[in-house]
């Protein structure tokens, strides 16, 4: 595998479900990114984390649970979503301070 | 704060002719990064341009040029002899020092190229 790799690639769920989606980087980076993309809407930029710390989180809603369980790996737990929650959730990773960020396929993620 | 508009929201090229999308930004500080990304179809955002503030010479990747104007905080992009394989939606970022390396893109730009 090379670049940043997410699965699954789509998921469709139920309000009441629990699923997570994975996010693995293969680059040697420090700082991995969750990014939320809806339609008509710029990036929205939801967890940063640094050395497998969280750095931001922007005002996200408690159902969205971040992990990083080492530096290569970025996990999002999702719990109890709404519909308004279905988008296409991107990855990212970079060199702590390089700024150039390089994205994964995304999960396309559906909320019934 | 930082902002990142892009007042395009599509645009359209003949196959073979040149466009220029416009990207504009605000930031107070000094040392900044300026990027060009591409999402086509596929929905893989791909990087394919950056600019150092702090470079006066205009970045150029094959057909990619950038027109960086720092005074008017502008920073346009050029794709010359366009190929069907550039229509995608392009998203300008801006990456500040003092935000790690936290970005704020623009809302996009859709470019569509005709045969």
């Amino acid at each position: 595998e090379t670049g940043v790799t997410q699965t699954p690639r789509h998921l469709v769920m139920g309000m009441t479900n629990k699923k997570s989606l994975k996010c693995e980087q293969h680059l040697g980076h420090n700082a991995m990114y969750w990014y939320k993309q809806s339609a008509k809407k710029p990036l929205e930029l939801m967890f940063v984390y640094n050395f497998k710390e969280q750095t931001e989180n922007n005002s996200v809603p408690s159902r969205f649970s971040p992990e990083c369980p080492n530096s290569s790996l970025l996990n999002l737990h999702l719990h109890a979503l709404q519909p308004e929650d279905s988008a296409l959730y991107l990855c990212a990773s970079s060199q702590e301070q390089g700024f150039e960020q390089f994205f994964g396929p995304g999960t396309r993620l559906t909320v019934l | 704060a930082q902002t990142v508009t892009q007042s395009q929201p599509e645009m359209s090229v003949q196959e073979a002719e040149t466009v220029t999308l416009s990207c504009t930004y605000d930031t107070s500080e000094s040392d900044y990064y300026l990027f060009w990304y591409k999402q086509p179809p596929s929905r893989q955002m791909i990087l394919v341009i950056r600019q150092e503030a702090y470079k006066q010479q205009n970045a150029t990747e094959n057909r990619f040029s950038v027109n960086f104007q720092k005074a008017a905080k502008s920073f346009s992009l050029k794709i010359s002899d366009s190929q069907l394989g550039d229509a995608a939606m392009y998203f300008c970022a801006l990456g500040v020092e003092t935000s790690g390396s936290r970005l704020t893109f623009g809302e996009g730009t859709q470019l569509t190229v005709n045969p």
